[in-house]
């Protein structure tokens, strides 16, 4: 069972919808990421907070809108997406300070119509 | 720019053997690298990870072995299983900086029964 929980698993949206990915984990971490995976490609870095502030963002477009309200839960809300962000969509976190590593959730299948 | 290459995208290995997945890096500011592995349908598991003080990391039927001359880690399993077929990415990051993990490619182990 993964710490990290990602919902929904599955997400089938037209271009003009909004909707928003959910991420929760329980155990303490601090820093928490969005990736993008597409098939046969490694993880693709979207974001990264650290207690709950931006701290990364890998030049993402606008079209991708991160919240993290508190420390165990982050969103990552879409608006106007493309046919090619049809992908895979990782959430991870990990706790703060030296070498740690990251845990994952199983993501969201996102589908672009 | 990839600077975390895994040039073999797949690996055939007997059941028993040893399986030996290898990885480059560019970076020299890299000081914490890990390993995943992923199967379909699920986010990546982290499986072990050594920092740049140590050559040698050790837990069960996982080794990695590190040579910061050459950039270059490599993966050991033995005995390989079936349940070891998976995806396998190693990760590179500077553990005192941003908590940016960068991946590699990607190697598809498939161990034979």
């Amino acid at each position: 069972d993964t710490e990290v929980t990602q919902t929904p698993k599955h997400l089938v949206m037209g271009m003009t919808n909004k909707k928003s990915l959910k991420c929760e984990q329980h155990m303490g971490h601090r820093a928490m990421y969005w990736y993008k995976q597409k098939a046969k490609k490694p993880p693709e870095l979207m974001f990264v907070y650290s207690y709950e502030k931006l701290s990364i963002n890998e030049s993402v477009p606008s079209r991708f809108s991160p919240e993290c309200p508190n420390s165990s839960l982050l969103n990552l809300h879409l608006h106007a997406l493309q046919p090619e962000d049809s992908a895979l969509y990782l959430c991870a976190s990990r706790p703060t300070g030296g070498a740690q590593p990251q845990h994952f959730g199983d993501g969201t299948r996102l589908s672009i119509l | 720019d990839q600077q975390v290459k895994q040039n073999s995208p797949s690996l055939s290995v007997q059941e028993g053997r040893i399986s030996i997945l290898n990885c480059d890096y560019t970076n020299s500011m890299f000081d914490y690298f890990l390993w995943y592995k992923k199967y379909p349908a699920e986010g990546p598991t982290f499986l072990i990870s050594i920092s740049s003080i140590k050559d040698k990391n050790e837990d069960g039927r996982f080794t990695v072995f590190l040579n910061k001359s050459a950039k270059h880690l490599s993966l050991h399993i033995v005995p390989s299983q079936p349940g070891d077929s998976a995806v396998y990415f190693c990760a590179a990051s500077e553990a005192s900086g941003t908590y940016k993990y960068i991946f590699g490619t990607g190697t598809r182990l498939k161990v034979l029964a």
